[in-house]
């Protein structure tokens, strides 16, 4: 059974810290990992990764795959209140539907 | 571009009351559809997925059912609701792309609250 764990579950920073957020998974024939930010309702995309070690970045996030490892994180710099959010990572393994399992996700809470 | 929307945002109903939660998808066509849910704020859990008008797939055992009546509309029902049937729904739609990708866009759910 494929399989996704975050950790922390939960992290209260300030503005202007950075922080990494841990995404470990089991999958059957690994197709993709998926980031998602979720403040108040639907989840919006953030970054999906196939490759090992490249980066993709957007602003002051960015994310890393290693597929050897089974693990990705994801960075944010210089964080501001508008950060504080749900953060869910999902895989997708071998399904032909395309099916995602996530993960339990990380509460980040950025106190000003 | 792609819009998908859900109905109603909030439902408040009593233990055995049934249930009709719709999806939308705008913008694209034979999309992959799903239903989530997603308790006290954490991950989210598949319930159902379609790949096609009239074809469901259940993946988890529970108490709802799902129907797809036309390409671009998903429906998540039950007859009785139970209290622990309560939590936030999320329908999303995804096109399989090239190299296995699969990136998943979430309608604004619905926060349903089974008394």
């Amino acid at each position: 059974e494929d399989k996704v764990v975050q950790s922390p579950l939960s992290l209260v920073v300030h503005e202007g810290d950075t922080v990494t957020l841990n995404c470990s998974y089991e999958v059957t024939n690994f197709r993709s990992l998926l980031w998602y930010k979720q403040e108040k309702k639907a989840p919006t995309f953030l970054f999906m990764l196939t490759s090992s070690g490249i980066e993709k970045k957007s602003g002051r996030l960015s994310s890393i795959l290693d597929k050897k490892e089974l693990f990705s994180i994801l960075n944010i710099t210089a964080t501001q209140t508008g950060d504080s959010a749900i953060y869910l990572c999902a895989n997708r393994g071998g399904t032909s539907y395309g099916k995602l399992t996530f993960g339990q996700g990380t509460i980040l809470t950025v106190h000003p | 571009s792609q819009t998908i929307h859900q109905w109603p945002a909030t439902l408040v109903q009593p233990v055995g009351s049934p249930l009709s939660l719709e999806c939308t998808v705008e913008g694209t066509s034979n999309p992959n559809l799903y239903w989530y849910r997603q308790a006290a704020g954490r991950g989210l859990q598949l319930l159902f997925y379609s790949v096609g008008i009239g074809q469901i797939s259940s993946e988890v055992p529970q108490n709802l059912s799902a129907s797809r009546p036309q390409d671009r509309q998903f429906i998540l029902s039950s007859k009785k609701l139970l209290l622990s049937d309560s939590g936030f729904y999320l329908c999303a739609w995804s096109r399989l792309l090239a190299g296995g990708g699969n990136e998943q866009f979430f309608g604004p759910g619905t926060r349903l609250t089974v008394l």
